[in-house]
């Protein structure tokens, strides 16, 4: 079946030790965006690749890189993790065709800050 | 600018009610939107979309929703609940102009439903 498939589910990091979260995709779709979701609150958009053009939201702090090396690979780069970036970081993609707009979002990587 | 709320943190309901998950929004152009779910540890799972078309639009596992642009909302319903239903439903809009958003969704904060048993 095609799928977004996040590795690893669950990830345990040192204060200040870079880590790397991965999301590859089957589905062919064009778009990939990462978002940050805290405890039960609404996923919050970090940055989206459109094609091999990368959208940056303008709070996203320095510290979270994104990389996107082919259509179906896409990486999140926290450079110094800090406590208050614990948090679940799912993965989308959507095709953004006409009529076709709905991301499809893989199961998350929980982010635990030590 | 787009925005979305969903003005309940919390639904509850009998196993067999009728239920309602309610959303509102705003946008500059004509709105897309979309009901999630998201199960504990999981990630958000799509539900269903208006694009265009019927106001009255189906999804899965026996959801639907009604679009109604003079109240600006697009509530979730489903006739006889599951305790099974119970989770996180997000509400996301979308611009259709393109131009600026790039196709960024805009997510309400999320209402936690629990149907009992």
């Amino acid at each position: 079946d095609a799928m977004v498939i996040q590795n690893p589910r669950y990830q345990v990091t040192q204060f200040g030790k870079p880590v790397t979260l991965s999301c590859s995709q089957t589905l062919n779709h064009n778009v990939m965006y990462w978002y940050q979701q805290k405890s039960s609150q609404a996923p919050k958009l970090l940055f989206h690749y459109y094609d091999k053009d990368f959208n940056n939201e303008a709070d996203t702090p320095d510290n979270f890189q994104s990389r996107r090396p082919n259509t179906s690979f896409c990486f999140l780069d926290i450079r110094s993790p800090g406590l208050g970036d614990a948090a679940m970081y799912l993965c989308a993609t959507s095709r953004d065709n006409v009529g076709s707009y709905e991301q499809y979002f893989g199961p998350g990587t929980r982010l635990t800050v030590t | 600018a787009q925005s979305v709320a969903q003005p309940e943190d919390q639904v509850n309901v009998a196993e067999g009610n009728p239920l309602t998950v309610k959303c509102t929004y705003s946008v500059s152009g004509n709105p897309y939107l979309f009901w999630y779910v998201q199960y504990p540890n999981r990630g958000l799972q799509f539900l269903l979309k208006y694009i265009t078309g019927d106001n009255l639009v189906k999804g899965s596992y026996g959801f639907e929703a009604e679009f109604n642009k003079s109240q600006t909302s697009f509530h979730l319903k489903k006739p006889s609940a599951l305790v099974s239903d119970s989770a996180l439903y997000f509400c996301a809009v979308r611009d259709s102009d393109r131009g600026s958003t790039l196709g960024r969704l805009y997510f309400g904060r999320g209402t936690q439903l629990t149907v009992w048993p």
